[in-house]
């Protein structure tokens, strides 16, 4: 049930886009996007659920494929804040979350 | 309110000791969430209250986990006859379920376990 994450790992430069996928092999409810720095907790980034919509705020945005039970996030113009370990966890009940292994995302100069 | 919050922060213990954390949610949160975290994983699920109500509990988890929840407050996870395999970052996390869904979840900062 576990969701899988493509790619395991990005380095970009400042200001270079990238794109996070999240795939699963079962129906879902919603998928959850978190970003996670070392030593800290995972933070919330944004939910989407199930009607394929696309949320997003300032250079971060995401969509969501109810039919093909895949979620995309969009890193636009990265600034070196970006950098950390995203995870989606994906929700096929309304209820816990099952986490993917997480895409390290380092930002350089 | 500052978040959730979890003790202790680090905890080491012995082969075969009992340990006991302690997890304290968003006030006005009525789901709580037990994840374990190792290096380079994602949070792996454990288990999660609806107030105080255990609705789940992950068909992987050891009969040596048990969590709490009283009065639908702060929970407790403990974990008996601890083995080394145990050693992880344990994560708490809360969220608000309405009748129209429910809020994002927000972690704790964890309590990392090793066990020697």
């Amino acid at each position: 049930q576990q969701p899988v994450q493509s790619p395991q790992a990005v380095i970009l430069r400042e200001g270079e886009d990238a794109v996070i996928n999240c795939s699963s092999s079962k129906a879902l409810y919603s998928v959850h996007w978190y970003r996670q720095k070392h030593g800290e907790a995972p933070v919330f980034l944004m939910i989407l659920l199930k009607g394929g919509e696309q949320k997003g705020h300032e250079k971060i945005s995401a969509s969501f494929n109810e039919k093909k039970q895949q979620s995309s996030l969009y890193l636009t113009a990265s600034q070196l804040s970006y950098s950390g370990t995203y995870f989606c966890g994906t929700d096929r009940s309304g209820y816990a979350l099952n986490f993917g292994k997480g895409t390290s995302l380092l930002v350089t100069p | 309110d500052t978040g959730v919050s979890q003790d202790p922060r680090h905890k080491i213990t012995k082969r075969g000791q009992n340990v006991t954390f302690r997890c304290d949610p968003i006030s006005e949160h009525n789901r709580l969430y037990w994840y374990r975290q190792t290096l380079g994983q994602g949070p792996e699920f454990l288990t999660y209250f609806q107030n105080e109500a255990q609705l789940e509990k992950s068909r992987l988890l050891s009969d040596r986990f048990s969590a709490e929840r009283p009065k639908g407050s702060f929970s407790t996870l403990e974990i008996q006859r601890t083995e080394q395999g145990d050693s992880a970052m344990y994560l708490c996390a809360s969220s608000l379920k309405t009748g129209q869904g429910y809020t994002e979840a927000f972690f704790g900062q964890g309590t990392r376990l090793t066990v020697v």
